[in-house]
């Protein structure tokens, strides 16, 4: 079975911190993603990478940043943290193919208060 | 542009009674269709997927949905709901570009009621 890790379940943070969220998995896929998820939105891409050192933005990208420097790992990094980076953080991974379903991680619930 | 439209924000079902949530894409060409679930607090778990043959796919927990191209549509349904699949249901279509992001509906949430 693919195992998507998100390092934690739920967080807090103040404003103004720097936010690491950190995303492992074991299938070896070469594209990762980040979601942001809020209530009567859906999920919304923030960022995703097709290979190690290659990032694309996604829809709402503004106030993120990410790092991939293994295959394994894809990081989401909150420069400075406002309150309206409150949300839930979803990390995927999948195979390059069309095709090909995304893995979910179970989620990262972020306060920023 | 691609889009997924899931028209029902919020579904009631009385437990041992059908289920259908309905699913609308925008796609020019033959699409991938995936139907998630996902449980208070979890991630998104993948129910089914459809990309080629029949129209009708199984998936897991009891699932089906039908892919009818004529009407762009990708209904989950299934005959007898438990009070387990309460959840939030999303449909999502693969990207024209392979190597990209899904498209995801914006979810209907499903109530099982006693």
């Amino acid at each position: 079975d693919v195992k998507v890790t998100q390092s934690s379940r739920y967080l807090v943070k103040r404003t103004g911190e720097k936010v690491f969220l950190e995303c492992v998995q074991d299938m070896d896929h070469e594209n990762m993603f980040w979601y942001r998820q809020d209530p009567g939105l859906g999920l919304r891409l923030i960022y995703f990478s097709y290979d190690v050192k290659m990032k694309e933005k996604g829809d709402i990208p503004e106030g993120y940043s990410v790092s991939r420097e293994k295959k394994e790992r894809f990081s989401l990094i909150l420069e400075s943290a406002s309150t309206n980076q409150t949300s839930m953080y979803l990390c995927a991974s999948s195979f390059p193919d069309r095709y090909q379903p995304q893995h979910f991680g179970d989620g990262t619930r972020l306060s920023i208060l | 542009a691609q889009s997924v439209t899931q028209p029902d924000i919020h579904i009631t079902v009385s437990e041992g009674a059908s289920l259908e949530l309905r699913c609308n894409y925008s796609y020019g060409a033959t699409p991938y269709l995936f139907w998630y679930v996902q449980s208070p607090g979890q991630g998104l778990q993948l129910l089914l997927k459809y990309f080629s043959g029949d129209t009708l796919v199984q998936g897991i927990k009891g699932f089906e949905a039908e892919f009818k191209r004529s009407q762009s549509s990708f209904n989950l349904r299934k005959p007898s709901v438990h009070w387990s699949d309460a959840a939030e249901y999303f449909c999502a279509v693969g990207a024209a570009q392979a190597g990209t992001a899904l498209i995801f509906g914006k979810g209907t949430t499903l109530s099982v009621s006693s």
